[in-house]
């Protein structure tokens, strides 16, 4: 099953504007990390957030990590165009193992102009 | 950027037809990963390897196979190609351990007629 949901599946805001999107996931993890994806193109990397950590910022992002309740949340300020694309969050398999990342389904973030 | 290449970005061939997907790092990272996603959907492993001659398959199964004969090339290959393998590939690598960034390449699209 998936280890990481986000929520919601489809936002569309305008430019701007503040997205704030979720993750949920099920099983113990070291860190959760958020990705984006341009439509029809690789994931590119945006941030890591580790399991003792709470709250990290780069540039316009700011994710938090709850621990005790398995979720995350992805906050983009003062929304761009740009920044329309499917953003996933993705956390280590089996908790720790080496075997890669686990993703969820995404939410396809649209900014209108 | 990312230092991971995949070609071909876009393929349509016919039923029954052996097509071999390459992926290629510079960044000497150890594990590499193929990922496959359709349109809107999540991502899901298929295969794996730590290193050279290491190939393991991942959650989702998939008729394709690995090779890793060095450690900068980790080919994808499909003996014989169906239309259910319609689907984009996405082949990225990272550096050994636990929940280290996973850098992705641009992705092939193929299409089964």
């Amino acid at each position: 099953s998936q280890q990481g949901e986000e929520d919601p599946q489809a936002l569309s805001i305008q430019e701007g504007e503040n997205a704030t999107m979720n993750c949920s996931y099920k099983t113990s993890i070291n860190n959760l990390q958020w990705y984006r994806q341009n439509s029809g193109r690789g994931l590119v990397h945006l941030i890591l957030i580790r399991s003792n950590e709470r709250e990290k910022h780069s540039g316009r992002l700011r994710v938090t990590l709850d621990t005790s309740k398995k979720s995350s949340s992805l906050l983009i300020t003062a929304s761009r165009a740009a920044d329309t694309a499917s953003y996933f969050c993705a956390t280590d398999r089996r908790g720790g193992g080496a075997d890669g990342l686990t993703f969820g389904k995404g939410t396809h973030l649209i900014i209108q102009p | 950027e990312a230092d991971i290449y995949q070609t071909p970005r876009y393929l349509v061939i016919g039923t029954g037809k052996k097509i071999t997907l390459e992926c290629s790092q510079t960044m000497g990272h150890d594990k590499m990963y193929w990922y496959q996603q359709d349109p809107g959907m999540e991502l899901h492993l298929i295969h794996y390897s730590y290193g050279v001659n290491s190939t393991e398959k991942g959650d989702l199964s998939s008729e394709s196979t690995v090779s890793r004969i060095r450690t900068e090339h980790f080919p994808l290959t499909l003996e014989s190609a169906r239309p259910s393998h319609t689907s984009q590939y996405l082949c990225a690598s990272s550096d050994l351990g636990a929940g280290n960034t996973i850098y992705f390449g641009e992705g092939s699209w193929l299409t089964v007629v």
